[in-house]
Protein backbone atom coordinates (compact mmCIF):
# COMPACT_ATOMS: atom_id res chain seq x y z
CA UNK A 1 0.00 0.00 0.00
CA UNK A 2 1.75 3.32 -1.35
CA UNK A 3 1.57 6.18 1.46
CA UNK A 4 3.41 9.29 0.97
CA UNK A 5 4.70 11.34 3.94
CA UNK A 6 5.58 15.12 3.51
CA UNK A 7 8.57 16.67 5.39
CA UNK A 8 10.62 20.15 5.48
CA UNK A 9 10.49 23.44 7.42
CA UNK A 10 7.58 24.26 9.08
CA UNK A 11 8.17 27.85 9.58
CA UNK A 12 9.62 30.26 6.51
CA UNK A 13 10.78 33.70 6.49
CA UNK A 14 8.44 36.56 4.16
CA UNK A 15 9.91 37.00 0.78
CA UNK A 16 12.15 33.86 1.36
CA UNK A 17 11.41 30.28 -0.34
CA UNK A 18 9.40 27.39 0.86
CA UNK A 19 10.91 23.93 0.40
CA UNK A 20 8.96 20.29 0.67
CA UNK A 21 9.47 17.17 -0.13
CA UNK A 22 7.22 14.13 -0.34
CA UNK A 23 8.86 10.63 0.20
CA UNK A 24 6.22 7.60 -1.37
CA UNK A 25 6.75 4.25 0.68
CA UNK A 26 5.19 0.76 -0.27
CA UNK A 27 5.17 1.75 -4.00
CA UNK A 28 7.69 3.13 -7.26
CA UNK A 29 7.58 6.79 -8.08
CA UNK A 30 7.53 6.14 -11.67
CA UNK A 31 4.97 6.27 -14.35
CA UNK A 32 2.69 8.39 -12.28
CA UNK A 33 1.50 11.42 -11.86
CA UNK A 34 2.46 13.60 -8.24
CA UNK A 35 0.97 16.24 -6.91
CA UNK A 36 0.88 18.87 -4.31
CA UNK A 37 -2.47 20.58 -2.40
CA UNK A 38 -2.71 23.11 -0.02
CA UNK A 39 -5.38 24.05 2.67
CA UNK A 40 -4.84 27.16 5.01
CA UNK A 41 -6.85 26.99 8.06
CA UNK A 42 -10.20 26.75 8.11
CA UNK A 43 -10.06 27.31 4.23
CA UNK A 44 -11.13 24.65 1.08
CA UNK A 45 -8.69 23.02 -1.00
CA UNK A 46 -6.40 24.82 -3.46
CA UNK A 47 -4.22 22.96 -6.33
CA UNK A 48 -0.39 24.36 -6.34
CA UNK A 49 0.62 21.70 -9.22
CA UNK A 50 1.68 18.23 -10.51
CA UNK A 51 4.60 16.45 -11.69
CA UNK A 52 4.92 13.38 -14.00
CA UNK A 53 8.10 11.14 -13.30
CA UNK A 54 9.32 12.21 -16.78
CA UNK A 55 9.62 15.19 -15.03
CA UNK A 56 7.29 17.13 -17.31
CA UNK A 57 4.97 19.60 -14.95
CA UNK A 58 1.57 21.82 -14.72
CA UNK A 59 1.31 24.74 -12.24
CA UNK A 60 -1.87 26.58 -11.31
CA UNK A 61 -1.95 29.70 -13.40
CA UNK A 62 -2.00 31.95 -10.26
CA UNK A 63 0.78 30.32 -8.87
CA UNK A 64 2.80 29.51 -11.78
CA UNK A 65 5.52 32.22 -11.52
CA UNK A 66 6.35 31.02 -8.31
CA UNK A 67 6.23 27.44 -8.00
CA UNK A 68 8.97 24.81 -9.07
CA UNK A 69 8.40 20.90 -9.14
CA UNK A 70 11.00 18.17 -9.24
CA UNK A 71 11.24 14.55 -8.90
CA UNK A 72 13.76 12.07 -7.72
CA UNK A 73 12.94 8.97 -8.98
CA UNK A 74 16.30 7.15 -7.54
CA UNK A 75 15.09 8.15 -3.72
CA UNK A 76 11.71 7.79 -4.62
CA UNK A 77 10.81 11.56 -3.76
CA UNK A 78 9.42 14.46 -5.38
CA UNK A 79 9.29 17.87 -3.77
CA UNK A 80 7.95 21.69 -4.45
CA UNK A 81 9.47 25.04 -3.98
CA UNK A 82 7.80 28.62 -3.67
CA UNK A 83 9.05 31.62 -3.77
CA UNK A 84 8.51 34.59 -2.44
CA UNK A 85 6.44 33.80 0.14
CA UNK A 86 3.97 35.92 1.84
CA UNK A 87 1.80 35.40 5.10
CA UNK A 88 -0.89 33.85 2.66
CA UNK A 89 1.11 31.14 1.99
CA UNK A 90 0.19 29.89 5.34
CA UNK A 91 -1.41 26.69 4.79
CA UNK A 92 -1.44 22.98 5.33
CA UNK A 93 0.45 21.30 2.26
CA UNK A 94 -0.28 18.03 1.72
CA UNK A 95 1.17 15.69 -1.25
CA UNK A 96 -0.72 12.95 -3.28
CA UNK A 97 -0.51 10.66 -6.29
CA UNK A 98 -3.02 11.81 -8.94
CA UNK A 99 -4.85 8.76 -10.65
CA UNK A 100 -5.23 9.09 -14.79
CA UNK A 101 -8.08 8.04 -16.94
CA UNK A 102 -7.04 4.78 -18.81
CA UNK A 103 -7.78 5.75 -21.51
CA UNK A 104 -6.69 9.09 -22.48
CA UNK A 105 -4.16 9.58 -19.52
CA UNK A 106 -5.70 12.45 -18.52
CA UNK A 107 -4.82 12.67 -14.54
CA UNK A 108 -7.80 13.58 -12.67
CA UNK A 109 -8.62 11.95 -8.98
CA UNK A 110 -5.79 12.16 -6.37
CA UNK A 111 -5.76 8.92 -4.08
CA UNK A 112 -3.69 8.35 -1.84
CA UNK A 113 -2.78 11.45 0.22
CA UNK A 114 0.20 12.63 2.51
CA UNK A 115 -1.06 13.21 5.94
CA UNK A 116 -0.17 17.21 5.38
CA UNK A 117 2.52 19.31 6.80
CA UNK A 118 1.57 22.97 8.23
CA UNK A 119 3.73 25.97 6.77
CA UNK A 120 3.98 29.04 8.35
CA UNK A 121 5.03 31.98 6.89
CA UNK A 122 5.85 34.89 9.46
CA UNK A 123 9.36 36.56 10.93
CA UNK B 1 -8.51 31.17 -10.94
CA UNK B 2 -12.01 30.48 -9.27
CA UNK B 3 -13.32 27.63 -7.38
CA UNK B 4 -15.87 25.58 -8.39
CA UNK B 5 -19.34 26.28 -6.43
CA UNK B 6 -20.29 24.42 -3.56
CA UNK B 7 -22.93 24.88 -0.89
CA UNK B 8 -21.56 26.12 1.72
CA UNK B 9 -23.28 23.28 4.29
CA UNK B 10 -26.10 20.65 3.78
CA UNK B 11 -27.41 18.65 6.42
CA UNK B 12 -29.75 15.76 7.04
CA UNK B 13 -30.75 13.17 9.68
CA UNK B 14 -29.27 10.02 9.80
CA UNK B 15 -31.14 7.64 6.88
CA UNK B 16 -31.68 10.45 5.18
CA UNK B 17 -30.21 11.23 1.30
CA UNK B 18 -28.59 14.39 0.98
CA UNK B 19 -26.72 15.88 -2.50
CA UNK B 20 -24.43 18.13 -2.55
CA UNK B 21 -24.06 20.14 -6.30
CA UNK B 22 -20.81 21.37 -7.70
CA UNK B 23 -21.36 23.51 -10.25
CA UNK B 24 -18.61 25.02 -13.27
CA UNK B 25 -18.28 25.72 -16.38
CA UNK B 26 -17.89 23.78 -19.76
CA UNK B 27 -14.32 24.28 -19.31
CA UNK B 28 -14.41 22.17 -16.54
CA UNK B 29 -17.10 20.03 -14.73
CA UNK B 30 -18.79 20.19 -18.57
CA UNK B 31 -15.93 19.85 -20.43
CA UNK B 32 -14.65 16.37 -18.83
CA UNK B 33 -16.02 13.85 -17.28
CA UNK B 34 -13.32 13.82 -14.25
CA UNK B 35 -14.82 15.39 -11.66
CA UNK B 36 -13.89 13.69 -8.21
CA UNK B 37 -15.07 13.89 -4.70
CA UNK B 38 -13.13 14.23 -0.99
CA UNK B 39 -13.76 13.94 2.45
CA UNK B 40 -12.18 15.31 4.79
CA UNK B 41 -12.66 15.13 8.62
CA UNK B 42 -11.28 17.76 10.90
CA UNK B 43 -7.54 17.86 10.94
CA UNK B 44 -7.47 14.64 8.24
CA UNK B 45 -6.47 14.39 4.92
CA UNK B 46 -9.16 14.47 2.25
CA UNK B 47 -9.75 11.15 1.39
CA UNK B 48 -10.97 9.70 -2.35
CA UNK B 49 -14.95 9.14 -3.05
CA UNK B 50 -15.55 8.86 -5.98
CA UNK B 51 -13.56 9.54 -9.13
CA UNK B 52 -14.35 9.95 -12.56
CA UNK B 53 -18.19 11.29 -11.74
CA UNK B 54 -19.24 8.41 -11.03
CA UNK B 55 -16.77 5.79 -10.09
CA UNK B 56 -16.28 4.33 -6.32
CA UNK B 57 -12.68 3.56 -5.27
CA UNK B 58 -12.56 -0.09 -3.58
CA UNK B 59 -13.49 0.21 0.21
CA UNK B 60 -15.86 2.97 -0.26
CA UNK B 61 -19.50 2.59 1.10
CA UNK B 62 -21.93 2.09 -1.75
CA UNK B 63 -24.10 4.39 0.28
CA UNK B 64 -22.01 7.41 -1.50
CA UNK B 65 -23.06 8.27 -5.78
CA UNK B 66 -21.91 10.66 -7.99
CA UNK B 67 -23.24 11.87 -11.05
CA UNK B 68 -23.08 14.95 -13.52
CA UNK B 69 -25.89 16.77 -15.58
CA UNK B 70 -24.19 19.79 -17.93
CA UNK B 71 -21.93 22.18 -15.65
CA UNK B 72 -23.23 20.40 -12.24
CA UNK B 73 -22.09 17.48 -10.69
CA UNK B 74 -23.44 16.25 -8.01
CA UNK B 75 -22.42 13.69 -4.70
CA UNK B 76 -25.34 11.69 -3.39
CA UNK B 77 -24.97 10.22 0.46
CA UNK B 78 -27.79 7.95 1.11
CA UNK B 79 -28.70 5.66 4.28
CA UNK B 80 -26.70 8.97 5.80
CA UNK B 81 -24.58 8.10 9.72
CA UNK B 82 -23.04 10.06 11.95
CA UNK B 83 -19.61 8.69 10.50
CA UNK B 84 -20.54 10.96 7.45
CA UNK B 85 -20.43 14.24 9.12
CA UNK B 86 -17.63 16.49 7.23
CA UNK B 87 -16.34 18.23 4.74
CA UNK B 88 -16.78 17.30 0.82
CA UNK B 89 -14.87 18.68 -1.66
CA UNK B 90 -15.14 18.47 -5.58
CA UNK B 91 -11.88 18.65 -8.16
CA UNK B 92 -12.83 18.72 -11.89
CA UNK B 93 -9.77 18.51 -14.70
CA UNK B 94 -9.66 21.87 -16.67
CA UNK B 95 -6.91 21.99 -19.19
CA UNK B 96 -3.97 21.16 -17.80
CA UNK B 97 -4.95 22.31 -14.63
CA UNK B 98 -7.29 21.25 -11.24
CA UNK B 99 -9.59 23.09 -9.60
CA UNK B 100 -11.83 22.37 -6.24
CA UNK B 101 -14.60 23.33 -5.19
CA UNK B 102 -14.85 25.60 -1.94
CA UNK B 103 -15.97 22.51 0.25
CA UNK B 104 -19.44 21.74 2.21
CA UNK B 105 -19.44 21.15 5.40
CA UNK B 106 -22.57 18.42 6.20
CA UNK B 107 -23.80 18.31 9.06
CA UNK B 108 -25.86 14.95 10.55
CA UNK B 109 -28.45 16.24 12.86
Amino acid sequence: QVQLQESGPGLVKPSETLSLTCTVSGGSISSYYWSWIRQPAGKGLEWIGRIYTSGSTNYNPSLKSRVTMSVDTSKNQFSLKLSSVTAADTAVYYCAREGDDILTGYPNWFDPWGQGTLVTVSS
Amino acid sequence: QSALTQPASVSGSPGQSITISCTGTSSDVGGYNYVSWYQQHPGKAPKLMIYEVSNRPSGVSNRFSGSKSGNTASLTISGLQAEDEADYYCSSYTSSSTRFGGGTKLTVL
